[in-house]
């Protein structure tokens, strides 16, 4: 399938800072562009998503950015909290039927 | 969970044993989807189904078959299990397919020894 690449596979933030996970993608055809959080024995969460026709989405402290011509998109945290350190996933639309996935990224907000 | 549930939550099994896994969705979400989760790889996609009785292969399709004979389940079975096929399985629904939101199950954790 076609790659999504996520960096960083790790971050450690301090609590208040802002954290920013990147994501590349390789099919121009792609127009969705989710965002999944996971914590610990559960199943992704959908925790917000950005389509091809906008460059940005806000909703609270969460936002995501795409940049169509470069293909890269990011999901921006602001004042980060405990709650947030979680593993987060970012996707990409694959032909219209299904989603291809970063490897995640493993966000840690210390006190 | 969006109104999905899998079974078993847990399973372990041995080399060579057929086993199946069940998802259950009161959504009635025309699509579906098996991922396996492993570390390092993030979540792969395995078959999904576009309807009943309609399924197609994913990207690490080897070695498992699905079936849907009814919208709200989606069975994914490991015809002989081997131990690489140890792993967390996750189903996940989608109202339209992959340019709409999927929502995803409580997960399944499958050891093979």
């Amino acid at each position: 399938g076609e790659n999504v690449e996520q960096h960083p596979s790790t971050l450690s933030v301090q609590e208040g800072d802002s954290a920013v996970i990147k994501c590349t993608y390789s099919d121009s055809a792609s127009n969705y562009f989710p965002w999944y959080k996971q914590e610990l024995g559960k199943g992704p969460q959908l925790i917000i998503d950005i389509r091809s026709n906008v460059g940005e989405k806000k909703d609270q402290r969460i936002a995501v950015t795409l940049n169509k011509t470069a293909k890269h998109f990011s999901l921006h945290i602001t004042e980060t909290q405990p709650e947030d350190s979680a593993v987060y996933f970012c996707a990409a639309e694959n032909s219209g039927y299904a989603l291809n996935f970063g490897k995640g990224t493993s966000l840690l907000v210390t006190p | 969970d969006a109104g999905i549930t899998q079974s078993p939550r847990h399973k372990v099994t041995e080399t060579g044993t057929p086993v199946t896994l069940r998802c259950h969705q009161t959504e009635n979400h025309r699509y579906m989807y098996w991922y396996r989760q492993d570390p390092g790889h993030g979540l792969r996609l395995i078959h999904y189904s576009y309807g009943v009785k309609d399924t197609d292969k994913g990207e690490v399709s080897d070695g498992y078959s699905v079936s849907r004979s009814k919208t709200e389940d989606f069975l994914l079975t490991l015809e002989s299990a081997t131990s690489s096929q140890t792993s967390v399985y996750f189903c996940a629904i989608s109202l339209a397919g992959g340019n709409n939101e999927q929502f995803f199950g409580p997960g399944t954790r499958l050891t093979v020894l």
